[in-house]
């Protein structure tokens, strides 16, 4: 079975500058999709990034990007000049076998 | 395009009934999965389907079980409703199961 672990509960971050949030997996396949998804307070669950695991290069989205470790299984998103729209709780998805396995989340705030 | 589309939004259920939530998915996509989320248990994966046919299962008891039809949308049953049933339930859709997974506004169902 797949776990996907986030460690940060929480995060809080000023607007216009950086945030960081981690994702460390499990598993034993070596062919799998890591995501990144946002869900607001609206509760619909929006796609943010996807990586594929064969992909060396790190996937990016204008201002969403991610740092894939496949040897430390890792998956870190950086969410650069953050704006009050981007608070949200964020989920890291592990996706294989036609499901995704989900972390606990990181609730992210934006201080104007 | 059209997103997934599930109903109602909202259910307010009694213990020991049962409920039957509804998804119609993005046009063209053939494959349904259905992940119920609670503040306990974050999100936890209940099935998927494809072209009718159930292609995996999380670990619930027999009392959740889904269908698809042949125009793709799907619906999930709960029977013997208990109190800890409470949750969001989200449906997505992707092409193939392939991914990425894309999702509705979830059911919100509430059990007294």
């Amino acid at each position: 079975a797949q776990t996907v672990t986030q460690s940060q509960p929480e995060m809080s971050v000023q607007e216009a500058e950086t945030v960081t949030l981690s994702c460390t997996y499990d598993t034993s396949e070596s062919d799998y999709y890591l995501f990144w998804y946002k869900q607001p307070p609206s509760r619909q669950m929006i796609l943010v990034i996807r990586q594929e695991a064969y992909k060396q290069q790190n996937a990016t989205e204008n201002r969403f990007s991610v740092n894939f470790q496949k040897a430390a299984k890792s998956f870190s998103l950086k969410i650069s000049d953050s704006q009050l729209g981007d608070a949200a709780m964020y989920f890291c998805a592990f996706s294989n076998d036609y499901k995704l396995s989900f972390g606990a989340g990181t609730t992210v705030t934006v201080r104007a | 395009k059209a997103g997934v589309t599930q109903t109602p939004r909202y259910l307010i259920k009694t213990r020991g009934q049962q409920v039957t939530l509804s998804c119609s998915p993005i046009s063209g996509h053939r494959s349904v999965s259905w992940y119920q989320q609670t503040p306990g248990q974050g999100l936890q994966f209940l099935f998927e389907y494809f072209s009718e046919t159930q292609r995996n299962k999380g670990n619930f008891p027999g009392r959740f079980s889904g269908r698809q039809f042949s125009n793709s949308r799907s619906e999930m049953n709960v029977s013997t409703l208990e109190l800890g049933d409470s949750a969001l339930y989200l449906c997505a859709s992707s092409a193939i199961g392939a991914e990425p997974q894309h999702f509705g506004d979830g059911t919100r169902l509430s059990i007294l």
